[in-house]
């Protein structure tokens, strides 16, 4: 079982729709970062996060440490938020390895 | 803005060839990365570097070596390029005191081994 889950792996939506990417971790971590990674290869990072919650436009980050879940929300979605979404964890005692999702393909159609 | 550049952006090599994939980043981060990317398995560390001259094997080593020889560069060497190891390859940096693991990316190099 790998330490970081993502679910789903695939996710298709339509314009305008409220979206949810998933992340369970079973280790314990210092920080979890959401990631997002265009066609084409790079990667940008969207939010680092410790506890609670964090937002920025029309994305929004939360996490539950006690119950090690995080969610990637998207609110109104839109074709340009199409990409893949990797979560990543800072796992307790480790300086700067992170350990990171298999990702989560989103498309979103007009 | 951390700029991380890599070499190249796509490469087509065949088997048994020695192949270079450089690194530079213009931070002064002391952490650089090695990541291989394939379907399925997300990002995979290949090799680690903390400091100059530095280096630490990650998850999969095997048919990689690094070298670092100034702080800002970090170069992968495929001995010999073998088929699997046809795959997206991703450097990243990050500094070491950070605390919060964030790393920065560079566009990554596709590289197909014929």
């Amino acid at each position: 079982k790998n330490e970081v889950e993502q679910s789903p792996q695939n996710l298709t939506a339509q314009e305008g729709e409220f979206i949810t990417i998933n992340c369970s971790y079973s280790v314990g971590i210092s920080a979890l970062h959401w990631l997002q990674q265009h066609p084409g290869g790079g990667i940008v990072s969207l939010f680092m996060l410790s506890s609670g919650k964090k937002k920025h436009g029309r994305l929004i980050a939360t996490i539950n440490i006690q119950e090690k879940h995080s969610s990637l929300h998207i609110t109104a979605s839109h074709p340009r938020d199409s990409a893949v979404y990797i979560c990543a964890v800072l796992n307790t005692g480790t300086a700067s390895k992170l350990t990171f999702g298999t990702g989560t393909r989103l498309q979103v159609t007009l | 803005d951390v700029k991380v550049t890599q070499s190249s952006r796509y490469l087509v090599k065949r088997t048994g060839e020695k192949v270079f994939l450089e690194c530079v980043q213009d931070m002064d981060h002391e952490n650089m990365f090695w990541y291989r990317q394939d379907p399925g398995l997300g990002l995979r560390l290949i090799y680690f570097s903390y400091d100059v001259k530095m280096k630490e094997k990650g998850d999969i080593p095997e048919g990689y070596s690094v070298s670092r020889e100034k702080k800002e560069r970090f170069s992968l060497i495929l001995e010999s390029a073998s088929t699997n190891q046809t795959s997206m390859y991703l450097c990243a940096s990050s500094l070491w005191r950070q605390g919060t693991g964030t790393q920065y990316f560079g566009p990554g190099t596709r590289l197909l081994v014929l």
